[in-house]
C-alpha cells in the first residue's frame, strides 16, 4: 500500500518568489494536514483539510495558504518567501477527521530560502 | 507556551534493556496521544497512540501509559534494540468543542541512542 507521497523532495527558492508544494495521501484517506519543521520551533502545525475543507488553521501567516482536492490530494502554497520559511514540510493523512485515528506522514519537502 | 514538552533531549540506553521516553502536558482538552519515531531526512513514523479512556496500550515491544491526574505519558520499549535509535516524539489532539480535528501539537522530540 503506497504511503503519502510529497513532491518535490527538495526546492530552492530565492526571497521574494512564491512555492507550492503537493501531497497525494493514502488512498481512500480524506483528511490531511501540513506541518512545519524547524530547528528553533520543532513541528508545528500549519492547516488540516477534510473534504476539502479548511477546518483548522496554525498560528502562521496569511502566506501560508492550503487547498484540497475532490480526491483528497492537497497543495499548499507559501507566497512572498522569507529566509525564515526555510524548513522541512510534512503532510500527514488520516482516514478520518475524527481526531482519534493516527495520521501517517510523508518524508516531506525540504525547502531552502536563498 | 510548549503545551507538550519532552523534558529529556536525549536517552542512552544498552540493548537488551528497557528505554523509557517521558512526555508532559498541560492542556486537558488533549484528548488522544501518539508517539513517532523519526530518522533523518525521513517524515515521522506512527508508533502507537492512546486515547484518553484507557491507561495503557500495547503493541509487541512498544506500550505506551498514559496518567491523566499527572498530565503525564511515556512510552516504553522493551527490549530496546540499535534500530530503535532515532528521534522519539510524542504528540497531542485536541477535543474541540463543535467539531472533531486531526490537529495535533507536538513535544520537542527526544534521540534515543541504543548501545549494541
Amino acid at each position: 500500500k503506497a504511503g503519502v507521497t510529497q513532491t518535490p523532495r527538495y526546492l530552492i527558492k530565492t526571497r521574494g518568489q512564491q512555492v507550492t508544494l503537493s501531497c497525494s495521501p493514502i488512498s481512500g484517506h480524506r483528511s490531511v494536514s501540513w506541518y512545519q519543521q524547524t530547528p528553533g520551533q520543532g513541528l508545528q502545525f500549519l492547516f488540516e483539510y477534510f473534504s476539502e475543507t479548511q477546518r483548522n488553521k496554525g498560528n502562521f501567516p496569511g502566506r501560508f495558504s492550503g487547498r484540497q482536492f475532490s480526491n483528497s490530494r492537497s497543495e499548499m502554497n507559501v507566497s512572498t518567501l522569507e529566509l525564515g520559511d526555510s524548513a522541512l514540510y510534512l503532510c500527514a493523512s488520516s482516514f478520518t477527521g475524527a481526531g482519534n485515528q493516527p495520521q501517517h506522514f510523508g518524508d516531506g519537502t525540504r525547502l531552502s530560502i536563498l | 507556551d510548549q503545551q507538550v514538552k519532552q523534558n529529556s533531549p536525549s536517552l542512552s540506553v544498552q540493548e537488551g534493556r528497557i528505554s523509557i521516553l517521558n512526555c508532559d502536558y498541560t492542556n486537558s482538552m488533549f484528548d488522544y496521544f501518539l508517539w513517532y519515531k523519526k530518522y533523518p531526512a525521513e517524515g515521522p513514523t506512527f508508533l502507537i497512540s492512546i486515547s484518553s479512556i484507557k491507561d495503557k496500550n500495547e503493541d509487541g515491544r512498544f506500550t505506551v501509559f498514559l496518567n491523566k491526574s499527572a498530565k503525564h505519558l511515556s512510552l516504553h520499549i522493551v527490549p530496546s534494540q540499535p534500530g530503535d535509535s532515532a528521534v522519539y516524539f510524542c504528540a497531542a489532539s485536541p477535543n474541540l468543542y463543535g467539531g472533531a480535528t486531526n490537529k495535533l501539537i507536538f513535544g520537542t522530540g527526544t534521540l534515543l541512542a541504543v548501545q549494541p
